[in-house]
């Protein structure tokens, strides 16, 4: 089976500007979860989706934001963005919620904010 | 609140000496506990993981960790450290009512010089 891919692997923005981030499951798993890990704070839990659906939101202000699509493919966007949102983002998937502490991660994203 | 405490940022040992990779936890419901390891510009990986049963888990590449309940703890440990186990390990921890939401440690850092 295919791992989780994350696209694009690197990304440079400008200030103010959005971004939209990408993420294939694992095929057949249904859970797409989000962190961000930057050197000061470490990995932190963004959010996490089910059938289209947010379960779960760590504490990130309202410019993150997230959806699934109904192939369980999922995207993150962040508007207006901040020097310090330079990270890494990683998606990881779980086959369902009752298992979606087992979960399998991408490679990432890099995101860097000039 | 959940939270997951690894002890030293950077961990140095010989290759073929034991290695020991600290971690406590805190929890008010009963613990899942993993250890994901990553290595330079990639995602994380999944070494071992304990939600219920036997205390003492393996894992790839020849680690283990013990679960202790009575110490809060669940230390990664590997008899003989080869140098391509340098690398970060992460201790993570969840819960049963936490769905994909996973707690990380602040990291480790293993060095192995030959």
């Amino acid at each position: 089976k295919a791992g989780v891919t994350q696209t694009p692997r690197y990304l440079i923005k400008t200030r103010g500007q959005q971004v939209t981030l990408s993420c294939s499951p694992i095929s057949g798993h249904r859970s797409v979860s989000w962190y961000q890990q930057t050197p000061g704070q470490g990995l932190q839990f963004l959010f996490e989706y089910f059938s289209e659906t947010q379960r779960n939101k760590g504490n990130f202000p309202g410019r993150f934001s997230g959806r699934q699509f109904s192939n369980s493919r999922s995207e993150m966007n962040v508007s207006t963005l901040e020097l310090g949102d330079s990270a890494l983002y990683l998606c990881a998937s779980s086959p369902s919620p009752e298992s979606s502490y087992e979960q399998y991660f991408g490679p990432g994203t890099r995101l860097t904010v000039t | 609140a959940q939270s997951v405490t690894q002890l030293g940022s950077h961990v140095s040992v010989s290759e073929g000496a034991l290695v020991l990779l600290r971690c406590n936890y805190s929890s008010s419901v009963p613990p899942y506990l993993f250890w994901y390891v990553q290595y330079p510009n990639q995602g994380l990986q999944l070494l071992l993981k304990y939600t219920t049963g036997a205390t003492l888990v393996k894992g790839i590449n020849g680690f283990e960790a013990e679960f202790k309940k009575s110490e809060t703890s669940f230390h990664l440990t590997k008899p003989s450290a080869h140098m391509s186990d340098a690398a970060e390990y992460f201790c993570v921890g969840t819960s049963y009512n936490q769905g994909g939401k996973l707690i990380f440690g602040q990291g480790t850092e293993l060095s192995v010089k030959p």
